[in-house]
């Protein structure tokens, strides 16, 4: 029983499309993040919700849109998808919003080609 | 904006070697935690600390969070193959909810 699982694993798309990314978990958690990892493995945090409210947006395009339909998933949404977007998008889940310890998934990787 | 940076951003030992990572924050933290991401893999909780000079022990691993709670290292002694990954430190900013996470560290261990 995965704990945080996110699908697809693998994504392979042309440019300007949109695809969508989905995570949820199973943990009773309240805080779910989405994170971006580039190619020289930055984690950069893009949005956090805490009980389906969004608590962090940050400076990402607003290609991105996150919806969160109930506190166990957080579904991440690219429009019109570009070479840059190319990355290691990984889903995250904490107890709490106050920095407890984050449980994150498998990761997508999103190549954009 | 508010940064975390580890130095150094790759090393290399020798089985059998120490390691130490630092990671330095341009803000305050609450709280840090560290990760370990093995290749191919996604990050993997460690520990926490919370108060000001606060040192933790796990096995081989040693962490500590500085006094002015804006600096932190991982210790790991007598390094094996298994350790071999890249470890993220990961700041809470002090009065936010923003889970800030350091540059990385790869370690790779050569037997």
């Amino acid at each position: 029983d995965t704990a945080v699982s996110q699908t697809p694993k693998y994504l392979v798309t042309q440019m300007g499309n949109d695809k969508s990314i989905k995570c949820e978990q199973n943990l009773g958690h309240d805080t779910m993040y989405w994170y971006k990892q580039d190619s020289k493995k930055f984690l950069k945090i893009m949005f956090s919700y805490n009980n389906k409210e969004l608590i962090i947006n940050e400076t990402v395009p607003n290609r991105f849109s996150p919806k969160s339909p109930d506190k166990a998933h957080l579904n991440l949404h690219i429009n019109s998808l570009e070479l840059g977007d190319s990355a290691v998008y990984f889903c995250a889940s904490s107890l709490l919003r106050w920095g407890t310890e984050a449980f994150f998934g498998q990761g997508t990787r999103l190549t954009v080609v | 904006g508010q940064q975390v940076m580890q130095i150094p951003q790759y090393q290399h030992v020798q089985e059998g070697e120490d390691f130490t990572t630092y990671c330095n924050s341009s803000t305050t933290l609450s709280n840090i935690q560290w990760y370990k991401q093995r290749p191919g893999g996604h990050p993997v909780f460690l520990i926490q600390l919370v108060k000001s000079g606060e040192v933790k022990k796990q096995k081989r691993l040693t962490f500590q969070f500085g006094e002015a709670k804006k600096n932190s290292s991982l210790h790991i002694t007598a390094t094996q193959t298994t350790d071999v990954g890249t470890y993220f430190c990961a700041g809470l900013v002090y009065n936010t909810d923003k889970l800030i996470f350091g540059t990385g560290t790869r370690l790779q261990v050569f037997p």
